[in-house]
């Protein structure tokens, strides 16, 4: 299963667009790489996916390199209930879908 | 849809105590999944089933048991009960299909162990 490496934290504030890079240089062939956010006390709910390029939803944006070894998650004009933690995860058929979590980034939202 | 659910949300157990964990999800997934989250940690998977009568380790299944006999419930056993099982336990469930990991999740367990 690759391993991923986020910043631990982040500080930001309202209106400002964030930008939190992983890192996965031992990411598979056929793995697929996912984000999630958590709020204290909730289980992660999923944001985005992607495999390579570009992929936008209505939340965020996921830009993904063509040697896939980084992905960058983009959330546009972040408010302060996007305070949370996102996670980074890599995983696909190769793993059984298993997801690794990480210890996540922590992304603090200032009035 | 209810989605996941779990219960209890809180429970408090004694060392050497046993209890089940119970999750269910009506969304018809075939992978459900036990993960734990210690204080400031990320989830670390327990168990995992790929669909009933079928179950696999995960990355931390020590003093942990599973069944999965139905598609809709996944419930984690705990037989002896120790401090170290501390944590807050969530269930998770996703649809397999080849490009697709989103994993829905419960609302987690608080179990504390004295």
């Amino acid at each position: 299963l690759a391993k991923t490496t986020q910043p631990i934290s982040m500080d930001s504030y309202e209106g400002q667009e964030v930008n939190i890079t992983c890192s996965h240089n031992n990411i598979a062939t056929n793995d697929y790489i996912t984000w999630y956010q958590q709020f204290p006390s909730q289980g992660p709910r999923f944001i985005i996916q992607g495999y390579k390029t570009k992929v936008t939803n209505e939340v965020a944006s996921l830009f993904i390199p063509a040697d896939r070894k980084s992905s960058t998650l983009s959330l546009p004009r972040v408010s302060l209930s996007d305070t949370a933690v996102y996670y980074c995860l890599v995983g696909g058929m190769d793993s059984s879908y298993k997801l690794i979590f990480g210890s996540g980034t922590r992304l603090l939202v200032r009035p | 849809n209810a989605g996941v659910t779990q219960t209890p949300k809180f429970r408090i157990l004694k060392i050497g105590q046993s209890m089940t964990l119970q999750c269910t999800q009506d969304m018809n997934h075939n992978y459900m999944y036990w993960y734990r989250q210690d204080p400031g940690m990320g989830l670390k998977l327990i168990y995992y089933s790929v669909g009933a009568g079928i179950t696999d380790k995960g990355e931390v299944p020590n003093g942990y048991n599973v069944s999965r006999s139905t598609t809709e419930d996944f419930p984690l056993r705990l037989e002896l009960a120790a401090p170290s099982q501390t944590s807050v336990y969530f269930c998770a469930s996703s649809l397999m299909e080849i490009s697709y990991n989103e994993q829905f999740f419960g609302p987690g367990t608080r179990l504390t162990v004295l």
